[in-house]
């Protein structure tokens, strides 16, 4: 079945530092992809997605592209802040449906030191 | 953008007794929702579809009679843990996909449930 695989934190940065979180997934059809975040003591928000192949999704200075030749979704930032630390997690709607049930990574938690 | 909430943000209960949590989309309509559970170390675990009208769709593994899920109306979902117990305590979290904007999904805030 469709699954993602999310690289394992914790994940510690000092700032200004570049991030690359690294997302995979396998899926039977054409996906959409997703990049979600979790602040401390808050719900979860979208923060970039992508729908289709070579498509870059961005959002407060994070980047991904949607590679469907390595199916990876890896999620960079240039130069990370200390507010930028929070749990990420990697997400794909393989659209099955109407109901969009998602498929989940595992999360990454990033730490960002000043 | 959309906005789903949930009440109560935490609860704490005593072993036995029953906790009902709802969650609303308050801008759109959503005939489905989903609920998750989140454990300590962050992953998410999908519980349930909440199908507005009809029966919730559980995952594998999920006892629906412990996790009674009712979808009377286009804009609430409810989760009751019943006979709640000590390992039942984690943070529950739902979502509803809005097909007005694509389907994206938006996520209450969450519900810390502790039970004592």
């Amino acid at each position: 079945g469709d699954s993602v695989t999310q690289m394992e934190g914790p994940v510690t940065l000092s700032e200004e530092a570049f991030l690359t979180i690294n997302c995979t997934y396998t899926a039977t059809g054409y996906p959409s992809l997703f990049w979600y975040v979790q602040y401390p003591g808050e719900g979860l928000q979208l923060l970039l997605k992508a729908t289709k192949a070579d498509d870059k999704g961005s959002n407060k200075g994070f980047e991904a592209t949607y590679r469907k030749e390595t199916t990876s979704f890896h999620l960079e930032k240039g130069s990370v802040q200390v507010s930028d630390s929070a749990v990420y997690f990697c997400a794909l709607d393989p659209h099955a449906g109407n109901n969009r049930k998602l498929i989940w990574g595992l999360g990454t938690s990033l730490a960002v030191n000043p | 953008g959309a906005v789903v909430s949930q009440h109560p943000s935490w609860v704490i209960c005593k072993s036995g007794t029953s906790v009902k949590i709802e969650c609303r989309s308050l801008d759109f309509q959503a005939t489905t929702m989903f609920w998750y559970r989140q454990f300590p170390k962050q992953s998410l675990m999908l519980m349930a579809t909440s199908n507005e009208g009809s029966k919730a769709t559980y995952e594998q593994g999920v006892e629906k009679d412990k996790f009674l899920i009712n979808h009377a109306s286009l804009t609430l979902s409810t989760l009751t843990v019943t006979s709640a117990h000590p390992e039942d305590s984690s943070f529950y979290i739902c979502s509803a996909p809005d097909r007005g904007r694509s389907y994206e999904q938006y996520f209450g805030p969450g519900t810390r449930l502790t039970v004592t």
